[in-house]
């Protein structure tokens, strides 16, 4: 069974330019997770879809990021314009459903580098 | 809102010993489920234990167990008989109803050979 595929690897931009990552979600997982890992600290999320809806948006700074899931499968997070601050590792995670009974899967993640 | 505390930045054990890995955390709810992940340098997190804050039994899965005391709000996991291939960061994450995560700040494991 394939896993969490996430890209790019590697993202390096300079600041204000836009930058999108992309996310397929194990087959038949209807939730899936973006979350924001900074150098040393522990993941945090932005954003939780439940098929194709957005049922958790909080912490998404919503002024530079979007997210999108169009067809309840894979995903798409975006930053327009990148700042400084945004550099990161940008995880992607997905689980059958959202009890928590239902084991996370994360991808290998973005490390997204803004010059 | 909910807090993980992992107190130990770094951690050090000789291959084939036993460490244990600190957490605590902070909540009002009684319901909740609590979760050490481990980060290789690959970066693919895993999970490597759960625990169900109703279950008075600790958590184990091969040479991962836990120490869960409800009252004291702590959730240690202790790794028995070392390998090179346990070397990571491991964090804690707490857990309530919709699978929202709360992470600590990690702790690096180093194995000694």
């Amino acid at each position: 069974e394939a896993g969490v595929v996430q890209s790019p690897r590697y993202k390096i931009i300079e600041k204000k330019q836009p930058v999108a990552f992309w996310c397929n979600p194990i087959s038949g997982h209807n939730t899936l997770y973006w979350y924001l890992q900074n150098l040393g600290q522990g993941p945090e999320l932005l954003i939780r879809y439940e098929n194709e809806e957005a049922v958790d948006d909080s912490q998404l700074p919503k002024d530079r990021f979007s997210a999108e899931r169009l067809k309840g499968v894979d995903s798409t997070l975006k930053i327009q314009p990148a700042e400084l601050g945004d550099s990161a590792v940008y995880l992607c995670a997905s689980s059958l459903g959202s009890v928590p009974t239902d084991t996370q899967y994360f991808g290998p993640g973005t490390r997204l580098t803004v010059l | 809102a909910q807090t993980v505390t992992q107190s130990q930045p770094e951690m050090s054990v000789q291959e084939a010993e036993t460490v244990t890995l600190s957490c605590t955390y902070d909540t009002s709810e009684s319901d909740y489920y609590l979760f050490w992940y481990k980060q290789p340098p690959s970066r693919q997190m895993i999970l490597v234990i759960r625990q169900e804050a109703y279950k008075q039994q600790n958590a184990t899965e091969n040479r991962f167990s836990v120490n869960f005391q409800k009252a004291a709000k702590s959730f240690s996991l202790k790794i028995s008989d070392s390998q090179l291939g346990d070397a990571a960061m491991y964090f804690c994450a707490y857990g309530e109803g919709a699978q929202k995560l709360v992470f600590g700040q990690g702790t690096r494991l180093t194995i000694n050979p």
